[in-house]
């Protein structure tokens, strides 16, 4: 299994304003994904991040709008840019394992954009 | 067209009794699998059970079962003597081998009453 820590657990941002989100895993891993969650839906992908090459977006998701970097096997960040209320979501950070293919996630980062 | 499907947006259960949430899936890949995940209120996602589409017999972990009727495609998840701290919105969720990205159904809510 993989423990993967997300920073902030939590924000309360202004519209306008950005926010990175933080994932940092305890194992090398190719590929991160990081999804969103509009409150009471369900996840969405927003973006797969490999290291050393640029994320590749999810249709409806663009890279103006959500930033990844990849710099290393083991971090990663997504940047909600330019946030609207209709920004606020949880965003998680996750990573699959390599025998089952299931998904590890992070703690998540809930977001409220007033 | 939507790939997981989750009828019972929110259901009840008295604590020690079984519940039965249902999942069905739509897919053209003979290889996939199916991922049960428990969110609480506090918003982390956590893995539950996994059904690979070529395994002869249901999963299980501990109180959690899986009831995989492929021709019927579902996967329904089996909640054995409920307890309070079960009550949380519940995931189905699928991969195709042919792919890297889960798929998530829109959730359960499931609430355990004293």
């Amino acid at each position: 299994s993989a423990v993967i820590s997300q920073k902030p657990s939590r924000d309360i941002c202004q519209r306008g304003t950005s926010l990175t989100i933080q994932c940092q895993v305890d194992s090398q891993v190719t590929m991160m994904f990081w999804y969103r969650q509009q409150p009471g839906q369900s996840l969405t992908l927003i973006a797969t991040a490999n290291q050393g090459s640029e994320a590749t977006y999810e249709s409806g998701f663009v890279i103006d709008k959500f930033p990844i970097s990849r710099p290393n096997l083991t971090f990663s960040t997504l940047t909600v840019s330019n946030m609207s209320p209709e920004d606020s979501s949880i965003y998680l950070c996750s990573v699959s394992a390599a025998n089952t293919g299931e998904l590890f996630f992070g703690e998540g980062s809930r977001l409220t954009v007033l | 067209a939507q790939k997981i499907t989750q009828t019972q947006p929110g259901m009840f259960v008295q604590e020690k009794e079984a519940v039965t949430l249902d999942c069905t899936y739509d897919t053209s890949d003979p290889s996939y699998g199916l991922f049960w995940y428990k969110q609480p209120s506090s918003g982390e996602m956590i893995f539950l059970i996994y059904q690979g589409s070529y395994d002869q017999q249901n999963a299980t972990e501990g109180r959690y079962s899986l009831n995989f009727q492929k021709a019927r495609k579902s996967a329904n998840l089996v909640i054995s003597a409920s307890q309070l701290g079960d009550s949380a919105m519940y995931f189905c969720a699928m991969r195709e081998a042919g792919g890297q990205n889960f798929v998530f159904g829109p959730g359960t809510r499931l609430s355990v009453l004293p």
